[in-house]
């Protein structure tokens, strides 16, 4: 079985300056990939970056970018220069190998970010 | 414009009144999923369809019920809804099964007395 752990429920940044969401991950699976989804308040899910166990370099999406420790199993989530528009929660989630045609997306339960001017 | 819609997007009802949320995609997706998220327990998985009259269960499938008939509607349905499914849902479509994006539509905010 696969896992998420989302250790921050909460985190405080000031605007512009650069903020970490942390996410570790268990699997036994070799091949696997790792995604970060923001949901603001009106509650949508919003996609911002994908990770592949076999990618060598870490992802980078305009301010995200993705710290990929895969020996760690870790995958925390960088913003760089916060906005006001990044109070949001934030989703770490893992699809694992596939099992008869389908793998699961599994979700942590997610950290709270507070942008302050 | 690509999107998953769900319909309603707010419901309030009573215990045991059978209901529909329905969800369609227009990007032609093969793989849809319903999810529930609850405070402090992040997006569980309900079901999942991998294609046309294929379905199978997620993480928390107890209550809900799903069908897939044509590739681009993916219903749940709530047969005798209890409070305990108060929560907010989620439908999802990707085209492949293995680490494509899932996009996810706006939400469905279900309360049931």
């Amino acid at each position: 079985a696969q896992k998420i752990t989302q250790t921050q429920p909460g985190m405080f940044v000031q605007e512009k300056e650069a903020v970490t969401l942390d996410c570790t991950y268990d699997t036994s699976d070799q091949s696997y990939g790792l995604f970060w989804y923001k949901q603001p308040s009106s509650g949508e899910m919003i996609f911002l970056i994908y990770q592949g166990s076999y990618d060598e370099q870490n992802a980078t999406e305009g301010r995200y970018s993705l710290n990929f420790q895969k020996a760690r199993k870790s995958a925390n989530l960088v913003i760089s220069a916060s906005q006001l528009g990044d109070s949001a929660m934030y989703f770490c989630a893992m699809r694992g190998a596939m099992n008869s045609g389908y793998s699961t997306l599994t979700f942590g339960k997610g950290t709270m970010l507070l942008v302050s001017p | 414009e690509a999107q998953v819609t769900q319909n309603p997007r707010y419901l309030i009802t009573v215990t045991g009144k059978k209901l529909t949320v329905t969800c369609s995609q227009n990007m032609n997706h093969e793989y849809m999923s319903w999810y529930r998220q609850d405070p402090g327990l992040g997006l569980r998985q309900i079901y999942y369809s991998m294609n046309v009259e294929v379905t199978d269960k997620g993480d928390v499938p107890e209550g809900y019920k799903v069908s897939r008939k044509e590739k681009r509607n993916f219903p749940l349905i709530l047969e005798s809804p209890s409070p305990n499914q108060t929560s907010l849902y989620f439908c999802a479509s990707s085209w492949g099964q293995g680490y494509e994006t899932q996009y996810f539509g706006p939400g469905t905010r279900l309360l049931v007395l």
